[in-house]
């Protein structure tokens, strides 16, 4: 159990579109999802915290009307890269945590290209 | 602010035993994990310990926790080519933030 997805796995967009990454809790109900962002060769950074049913909270530093984070439900969270540019370009990981649980859970990553 | 830090590389040969050690500054530390990172991939969670326990084993891996000291590590027994990987060591606190280390890039040689 504790599965997590994420879709797509990859995409290559425009500078100046929008793109929409999920996650997805296959298996289980979380009441949290986090989202992150990992450089080359460094460690993930931690851009967002998404309760279900209400607002995310942000990390310093992260834009909110940049990185759109909607949790509508117990299963799913989609993070919006709004009017992307290639300075976003990076991989973008989402984690799940249960209700009532501690672990976080993560998904397999979206790659994020920004030409 | 609480730090989490990992030495970058490590390099093993195949079938020697794989030690990949963390340091942590938070003293409120609840749980500490082991994530593993295949490249192009997303985390995968290895194990974890609570910070009562000093010491969890599973197969191959086994987790020591120093908590006087602060110190996690994550022993490899037997280390196969396809643990070639990035190690990840993270630890989450009471308000439940979880901070991650830099990744530890393990590499087996045959």
């Amino acid at each position: 159990g504790a599965v997590v997805s994420q879709h797509p796995s990859r995409v290559i967009c425009k500078s100046g579109t929008s793109v929409k990454i999920e996650c997805r809790s296959l298996d289980f109900q979380a009441t949290t999802m986090f989202w992150y962002r990992q450089f080359p060769k460094q460690s993930l950074m931690l851009m967002a915290t998404s309760n279900e049913g209400s607002k995310a909270t942000y990390e310093q530093g992260v834009e909110k009307d940049k990185f759109l984070i909607n949790h509508a439900s117990l299963t799913l969270s989609t993070l919006t890269v709004t009017s992307a540019h290639p300075e976003d370009s990076s991989f973008y990981i989402c984690s799940a945590r249960k209700s009532g649980g501690e672990t976080q859970y993560f998904g397999p990553g979206t790659r994020l290209l920004v030409l | 602010g609480e730090d989490v830090e990992q030495s970058l590389f490590l390099s093993v040969r195949e079938g020697d035993s794989s030690v990949i050690n963390c340091t942590y500054t938070d003293s409120s530390s609840t749980y500490l994990y082991w994530y593993k990172q295949e490249p192009g991939a997303g985390l995968q969670l290895l194990t974890y310990i609570f910070s009562n326990m000093d010491m969890k084993q599973d197969q191959r891996l086994t987790v020591l926790l120093n908590k006087k000291d602060k110190h996690l590590s994550l022993r490899i027994a037997d280390t196969q080519t396809g643990d070639s990987a990035i190690y990840f060591c993270a630890e989450s606190s009471q308000n439940n933030d979880m901070r991650f280390g830099a990744g530890t890039r393990l590499t087996v040689k045959p």
